[in-house]
């Protein structure tokens, strides 16, 4: 099955700690994104990443880190820094050549308690 | 910068009943433009892809028509059905000259709810 995963489904952190979210996808695409879903305010872009060992950031960056070391693997570390992590966060990824159609896992609720 | 708004931000109809959700966004300069769908506490699916030299795209009971120029799309459902209750969001993706890919903007999406 072709697709985006992520994980975990829920993921609760206690304040100061650092979280990773795991996002992998085997449809062979370069570009990878994370959001970040808050209710009442949209989708929002954290980084994006158009090709291996390369990411840009978003419109809310701050407070997250990310990597990109395989093209099948975009991991989101939030960090202590982020002063309010509590949402949902999804993952996605674009096709290429031409049609750059974008495609999301099934997203990670993450609780800070 | 890109701005993509959506109306109605909330939307009930009965059941049967043909609608249209509206889009519209700031720049024409786009790639092309995504309609997704979105069920509570799950991810987007994608709907239907317009690139930006088409006029409209269909698929099964929706069709979803593009005017560039004027910065506007629109989502036509026919003979709704309970199934169809879900959020629907509108994303442009910008056309960057000379980078491979551009970025999407999101609207806020349309809450609909089809009742029996």
């Amino acid at each position: 099955d072709g697709g985006i995963t992520q994980s975990p489904k829920y993921l609760f952190r206690k304040e100061g700690q650092n979280v990773t979210l795991s996002c992998e996808q085997n449809l062979n695409h370069d570009a990878m994104y994370w959001y970040r879903q808050d209710p009442g305010q949209g989708l929002r872009l954290i980084y994006y990443s158009q090709i291996v060992n390369d990411f840009q950031k978003g419109d809310i960056a701050e407070g997250y880190s990310v990597s990109r070391e395989k093209k099948e693997s975009f991991p989101l570390t939030v960090t202590s820094a982020q002063k309010n992590p509590t949402a949902f966060y999804l993952c996605a990824s674009s096709t290429g050549l031409g049609r750059y159609e974008q495609f999301f896992g099934p997203g990670t609720r993450l609780t800070v308690l | 910068k890109q701005e993509v708004t959506q109306i109605p931000a909330a939307l009930s109809v009965p059941e049967g009943e043909n609608l249209v959700l509206n889009c519209s966004f700031t720049d024409s300069a786009i790639y092309n433009l995504q309609w997704f769908r979105q069920d509570p506490g799950k991810g987007l699916t994608s709907l239907l892809l317009i690139q930006s030299s088409q006029r409209e795209q269909t698929s099964g009971r929706l069709n979803a028509s593009l005017d560039k120029s004027s910065g506007r799309s629109t989502l036509y459902i026919a003979a709704s059905q309970p199934g169809d209750s879900a959020t629907y969001l509108c994303a442009v993706r910008s056309d960057d000259r000379g980078s491979t890919l551009g970025r999407l903007y999101f609207g806020r999406g349309t809450q609909l709810t089809v009742w029996p």
